[in-house]
């Protein structure tokens, strides 16, 4: 069974601060990585991919993975109380009996407050 | 705006009833996808079709039963549901399933919100 831990938060911001989301994975041959988003009674939403180890930028978002430490972390700067929403951290399997599937994790939920 | 589509929004239903989800996608992709999702839990894969062939059915009981008419469709038809099934029923595609051109990346509709009584 692939493990995605999450800190499950709440996470509570104030508008403008910086917000630290993280993830751990347990499956090594885990290439590609998915942030989502999702606001409370919607669907996910994909907001960030990473396949390399650094840092991604995208506008506000940054995704960062380091594939030796099995993390991968998602930094929102200048949050926006339009961020408050679950983010849900989703490695991809790329090898073996489950390849193609996407694990997710349980999510953080982020709050930013004006 | 959404480019998987989903109908209905919401239903209701009781436990002799037999309905159907529906989930439409133009974006060319080929493999589509239904989940489950309880509420503060993740999604959970249910099925995975790819090229309109069922590729993943994740042990999930016979009262639903998925169908994929064309590679632009797919339905999962409900039938003599529990009231543990109600939740939100999401469908997905992605450009490929378990090929080098699989990004990985899902595509979500708007979800379906089933409630059985």
């Amino acid at each position: 069974q692939k493990e995605v831990e999450q800190n499950s938060g709440p996470l509570s911001v104030p508008e403008g601060a910086i917000a630290s989301l993280n993830c751990t994975y347990s499956d090594r041959g885990s290439q590609s990585f998915f942030w989502y988003r999702q606001y409370s009674g919607k669907s996910p939403e994909l907001i960030m991919s990473i396949y390399s180890n650094g840092d991604k930028e995208d506008g506000r978002f940054t995704a960062q993975l380091n594939k030796a430490s099995q993390y991968v972390s998602l930094l929102i700067r200048d949050s926006q109380p339009s961020d408050s929403a679950t983010y849900l951290c989703a490695p991809k399997a790329d090898r073996g009996s489950t390849l193609g599937r996407l694990y997710f994790g349980r999510g953080t939920q982020l709050t930013v407050w004006p | 705006d959404t480019e998987v589509t989903q109908t209905p929004k919401h239903l209701v239903m009781g436990m002799t009833n037999k309905k159907s989800l529906k989930c439409e996608q133009h974006m060319g992709h080929r493999a589509m996808y239904w989940y489950k999702q309880k509420a503060k839990k993740p999604p959970e894969l249910m099925f995975v079709y790819s090229y309109e062939k069922l590729s993943i059915n994740e042990s999930v009981p016979s009262r639903f039963s998925p169908e994929c008419p064309n590679s632009s469709l797919l339905n999962l038809h409900l039938h003599a549901l529990q009231p543990e099934d109600s939740a939100l029923y999401l469908c997905a595609s992605s450009q490929e399933w378990r090929t080098s051109r699989n990004t990985g990346e899902l595509f979500f509709g708007e979800g379906s919100r089933l409630t059985v009584l």
